[in-house]
């Protein structure tokens, strides 16, 4: 099953909001990534979670906070976003990225955030 | 950083013609993808083939490593062929993978009936 899930599907915050966004993935990989992507354009990865540590920070604002709270699970909550923020984030899980050949990434269905 | 270039940037096909989507990279990489992005937004992989060729159908993908590129060939297009087709790829750093993906901008695809 190369399945990733992600809730919820659409997400309309305003700016004062706290909201989180929740991924999921049953292949028993131990990597772990939140990509950012903006209408038109390609994904850009934000963060990567490694054996459920962070491992790469993209130099994303504070205001997005990753959290990691077991092998199968990856959150992201979001607080004071910016309407620019609107997007649709991605997560993505692969087998293990330190030292394996074998790295292939599997992407969910993502969540359509819109900031008001 | 290392720089991935997609071409042709836009493409449009009559149904059951034959094409071919090319992808550049400027450094060694670990690890190559292609996906597909259908109109819902989900990326759909197509092939991991960081070197040589691999066959799934009507899609087929070669990498030449040595040269910094990729070609995905689509055959016989139908209309649901139509969406986004990514490169992805992950610079070599040593003999360990990162994780970091960096895609091309990407080809739109629009097959015609």
């Amino acid at each position: 099953d190369t399945e990733v899930t992600q809730t919820p599907k659409h997400l309309v915050m305003g700016m004062t909001n706290k909201k989180s966004l929740k991924c999921e993935q049953h292949m028993g990989h131990r990597a772990m990534y939140w990509y950012k992507q903006k209408a038109k354009k390609p994904p850009e990865l934000m963060f990567v979670y490694s054996y459920e540590k962070l491992s790469i920070n993209e130099s994303v604002p504070s205001r997005f906070s990753p959290e990691c709270p077991n092998s199968s699970l990856l959150n992201l909550h979001l607080h004071a976003l910016q309407p620019e923020d609107s997007a649709l984030y991605l997560c993505a899980s692969s087998q293990d990225p330190g030292g394996l050949a074998y790295n292939e990434q599997f992407f969910g269905p993502g969540t359509r955030l819109t900031v008001l | 950083g290392i720089q991935v270039e997609q071409s042709p940037p836009d493409l449009i096909l009559q149904e059951g013609a034959n094409s071919t989507l090319r992808c550049n990279f400027s450094d060694s990489v670990n690890n190559l993808q292609w996906f597909h992005q259908n109109p819902w937004g989900q990326l759909i992989n197509l092939f991991y083939i960081p070197s040589g060729t691999k066959q799934n159908g009507r899609l087929s993908a070669t990498t030449v490593a040595t040269e910094r590129y990729s070609l995905l060939y689509i055959s016989s297009s139908q209309t649901t062929d139509s969406g986004v087709y990514f490169c992805a790829v992950e610079h070599s750093a040593g003999s360990s993978n990162t994780g970091k993906l960096i895609f091309g901008q990407g080809t739109t695809l629009q097959v015609k009936p």
